[in-house]
């Protein structure tokens, strides 16, 4: 059964660093997402993508935050300058389409010091 | 804005117990309600979900929830627990029109043998 990936499964960086986190949609999946689990908190949306644009955002989604899907495969969210409570598991997720079940994948652990 | 309620943050069974886990959303328009259950170590997995139609729906691993759209809910049961349902669970709703899925805070199963 087709997975989504994500690599790396546990990130440390220091606090003003920047981080790439990746992720590898099911294949004929054309909408894709980003969430994340602050410890002891809800799982929250950050922003979905498709057809090359954001087509919608949170509030957390802000200016030092970017996804982008650099080739066929790989979807990333980029965090330019890292703050202490950026510290969270990052959900990636894909679907078919708008309206059809989001398939997670296993989580990148971000650690900010 | 949207909204997701989990009454029950940790509960414990034994083995043959029934289990009824409930989940009350916020939102005035039409929904999509998803359970998703993320065993110990692994990823997030659909276990049901709810667009249109029977408001009964049935799952894997012998689960079903009911909608109710009078009172806002979309509880999750299954009749005999087993160990193997030791988990989190979580209820997620998507409001038709919006591509985000708002997540509660998820109940902890613990299922003794």
């Amino acid at each position: 059964e087709p997975e989504v990936t994500q690599t790396p499964s546990h990130q440390v960086t220091q606090m003003g660093q920047e981080v790439i986190l990746r992720c590898v949609p099911i294949s004929n999946h054309l909408y894709f997402y980003w969430y994340r689990q602050i410890l002891g908190q809800k799982v929250e949306f950050l922003v979905s993508f498709y057809n090359n644009e954001i087509s919608e955002k949170s509030e957390i989604f802000d200016d030092q935050f970017s996804v982008e899907r650099p080739d066929g495969s790989n979807f990333t969210l980029k965090i330019r300058s890292t703050k202490l409570e950026d510290s969270a598991m990052y959900f990636c997720a894909s679907s078919e389409n708008h309206r059809d079940t989001q398939y997670f994948g296993p989580g990148t652990r971000l650690t900010v010091l | 804005a949207q909204s997701v309620s989990q009454h029950n943050h940790h509960v414990i069974l034994s083995e043959a117990a029934s289990l009824e886990l409930g989940c009350n959303y916020s939102y005035g328009g039409t929904v999509n309600l998803f359970w998703y259950v993320q065993y110990p170590g692994q990823h997030l997995q659909l276990l049901l979900k709810y667009f249109s139609g029977d408001p009964l729906v049935k799952g894997i691993k012998g689960f079903e929830a009911e909608f109710i759209k009078s009172k806002f809910s979309f509880n999750l049961r299954k009749p005999s627990v087993q160990w193997s349902d030791t988990a989190e669970y979580f209820c997620a709703v998507n409001a038709v029109g919006f591509q985000k899925l708002v997540f509660g805070t998820g109940t902890r199963l613990l299922v003794s043998p």
